[in-house]
């Protein structure tokens, strides 16, 4: 069964102070993992996907990067408009209508 | 792009009536749209596969004469709940799959909150 499971559960970061998002990931074969942030009351918005470990995407201040086990999501410089839930997703071979199993996200909170 | 809506955001009901949420893309095609529920502090639980023009893949667990899935055309589709009751109060999601490739990301709707009195 494909598990995904994000740490840590709850960050707060002080406006400018860095960090990373960790999504650990068991599935058989990964077709993709995407990111998602998730504002409160919202849908998830998308942010990247990755697909072979080794490959790193960039948008603003965040950057996402993938091995084999893993995905870190690295927040540099963030502002309090970063704050938001991250949540991460997997897609693997033979996935019933390509669904996603998500993560339990980690909620960042990012003060001026 | 890649934008996809839903209506109501918000819908307040009595116990025993029917509910019907709509999810739209709105400037692509859609064969897949998925449904999820998303609990307080929680993440996203997938309820079901509408697959454009068949019968909607429900998850194990999902109640599918409860939570009927129409999936009429590429760029709607309707989640009914019927004869809701204070338990199924929740936050409902929608996801529309851009294209007809593996890896095609999922794009979601805003959300519905239903609140069943």
């Amino acid at each position: 069964e494909d598990q995904v499971t994000q740490s840590p559960e709850a960050l707060r970061l002080q406006e400018g102070e860095s960090s990373s998002l960790n999504c650990s990931y068991t599935v058989s074969g990964l077709r993709g993992l995407f990111w998602y942030r998730q504002d409160p009351g919202k849908g998830p918005e998308f942010l990247f996907t990755l697909y072979s470990a080794g490959e790193e995407k960039e948008k603003e201040r965040l950057k996402a990067t993938l091995t084999k086990k893993e995905s870190f999501l690295h927040i540099t410089a963030p502002k309090p408009e970063d704050s938001a839930t991250y949540l991460c997703a997997v897609q693997a071979p033979g996935a019933a209508g390509n669904k996603l199993t998500f993560g339990g996200g980690t909620r960042v909170l990012v003060k001026p | 792009g890649a934008v996809v809506s839903q209506h109501p955001s918000r819908v307040i009901c009595k116990s025993g009536t029917s509910v019907k949420i709509e999810c739209r893309s709105l400037d692509f095609q859609a064969t897949t749209m998925f449904w999820y529920r998303q609990f307080p502090k929680q993440s996203l639980m997938l309820m079901a596969t509408s697959n454009e023009g068949s019968k909607a893949t429900y998850e194990q667990g999902v109640e599918k004469d409860k939570f009927l899935i129409n999936h009429a055309s590429l760029t709607l589709s309707t989640l009914t709940v019927t004869s809701a009751h204070p338990e199924d109060s929740s936050f409902y999601i929608c996801s529309a799959r851009a294209g007809g490739g593996f890896t095609d990301t999922q794009y979601f709707g805003p959300g519905t909150r239903l609140t069943v009195l």
